[in-house]
């Protein structure tokens, strides 16, 4: 079974700063999933990727497959990027999604 | 082509009474998959159902919970006799297979009181 561990827990930083969550994982994947869920909101998926990387806006995720390692980074951090950030092996072993416990990051004015 | 529709978005029961939840996928999509998140924990994995079919329900407590996926109609997770801790977010997503880009509703909050 896949550990999917993920790291800082918690995360505070001011408005503009880089940031960075990491995600680290014991079994190879084929595919890795970084997902956002805001205070009291649902899920939003806002990466599914496999190699390389990714951007979307101020977003981007990397993964290292040899490292099994894979980061979020978020440019010009704002308040509105505060939420948890969860990334989670969607690989189909066993047709289960396994998850982070998830960075809870908090973008202060 | 609409998200995945959870309802209730909230829903507040009493100990002892049925919860039923409701999650209609994305057109398209024939795997759906339930997840159940407690306070302050991660995302724990409970079922995974195509049409009709339960695949996987590893996940899922042994008494008092069940769910399906009929051929039409949204998928449905039951709780009968809920107690104190079934007091959580309810989500469920789907996919059209893995590995694919799995998307998620809103979730549904339930409160038992």
């Amino acid at each position: 079974k896949n550990e999917v561990e993920q790291s800082p827990q918690n995360l505070t930083a001011q408005e503009g700063e880089f940031i960075t969550i990491n995600c680290s994982y014991s079994v190879g994947i084929s595919a890795l999933h970084w997902l956002q869920q805001h205070p009291g909101g649902g899920i939003v998926s806002l990466f599914m990727l496999s190699s390389g990387k990714k951007k979307h806006g101020r977003l981007i995720a990397t993964i290292n497959i040899q490292e099994k390692h894979s980061s979020l980074h978020i440019t010009a951090s704002h308040p509105r990027d505060s939420a948890v950030y969860i990334c989670a092996d969607a690989s189909n072993r066993d047709d289960k999604i396994i998850f982070g416990k998830g960075t809870r990051l908090h973008i202060l004015p | 082509n609409a998200g995945v529709m959870q309802n209730p978005r909230h829903l507040v029961r009493r100990r002892g009474q049925e919860a039923r939840l409701r999650c209609s996928p994305m057109k398209g999509h024939s795997h759906v998959y339930w997840y159940r998140q407690l306070p302050e924990e991660g995302l724990k994995f409970m079922v995974y159902l195509q049409k009709e079919n339960i695949i996987d329900e590893s996940g899922m407590p042994k008494e008092r919970f069940s769910a399906e996926f009929p051929k039409e109609g949204p998928s449905i997770l039951r709780i009968q006799q809920v107690v104190r801790g079934d007091s959580a977010a309810y989500f469920c997503a789907s996919s059209p297979s893995l590995p694919a880009e799995a998307f998620f509703g809103q979730g549904t909050r339930l409160t038992v009181v």
